[in-house]
């Protein structure tokens, strides 16, 4: 079974600087799918940013990139120039690529973010 | 814009209570999720929908059951409430596997 480990429950960043957010999976497949969620106190989950496994570049968006490390089984999470709209709980997720039966999606436990202003 | 809509933000029940969890979205996605979300245990699965009357079992069903009668409906069910289905409940929706998936606002269940 695949499982996703987020070892940092919790972490806090001075605004302006840099934070990065490890993630861990464990899977035996060779093509899959890995998602950063962030989940603002208002609660409403929304993508931060997506990677394939296939693809050797590392995925940014902005502010976020990402470090995807495939042999180590890595995929962490930077954020740059911290703002305060960064404060959320992150939820690192995996899912295999393919058909039938492999749309779900397996979730860490999740790092809260704090900005220290 | 993609929109997953949750029927209600917080509820309040008693201990065997039928509960009803209403989820819509409206880009036609084919595939429908409930997630239950608790502390430190990130989110789990508990049912998924990949057509209209199909369903799959999650991670966690056990307690659960879910109806799926229009692409864009999709309900969890709680046949008889206990206190340790007191959670958040999310609903999600995508297109296809690996593809984004959008998320409602969640459901804030208390079973008292």
């Amino acid at each position: 079974a695949q499982t996703v480990t987020q070892s940092q429950p919790e972490m806090s960043v001075q605004e302006a600087e840099t934070v990065t957010l490890s993630c861990t999976y464990d899977t035996s497949e060779s093509d899959y799918y890995l998602f950063w969620y962030k989940q603002p106190p208002s609660r409403q989950m929304i993508l931060v940013i997506r990677q394939e496994a296939y693809k050797q570049q590392n995925a940014t968006e902005n502010r976020f990139s990402v470090n995807f490390q495939k042999a180590a089984k890595s995929f962490s999470l930077k954020i740059s120039d911290s703002q305060l709209g960064d404060a959320a709980m992150y939820f690192c997720a995996y899912t295999p690529s393919g058909n039938f039966g492999n749309e779900k999606l397996t979730f860490g436990t999740g790092t809260r973010l704090t900005i220290i202003p | 814009d993609v929109k997953v809509t949750q029927s209600s933000r917080y509820l309040v029940k008693r201990t065997g209570e039928k509960v009803f969890l209403e989820c819509v979205q409206d880009m036609d996605h084919e595939n429908m999720f409930w997630y239950r979300q608790d502390p430190g245990l990130g989110l789990r699965l508990i049912y998924f929908s990949y057509d209209v009357k199909m369903k799959e079992k999650g991670d966690i069903p056990e307690g659960y059951s879910v109806s799926r009668e229009k692409k864009e409906r999709f309900s969890l069910i709680l046949e008889s409430a206990s206190t340790n289905q007191t959670s958040m409940y999310l609903c999600a929706s995508n297109s296809a596997p690996g593809y984004i998936q959008y998320f409602g606002a969640g459901t804030r269940l208390s079973v008292l």
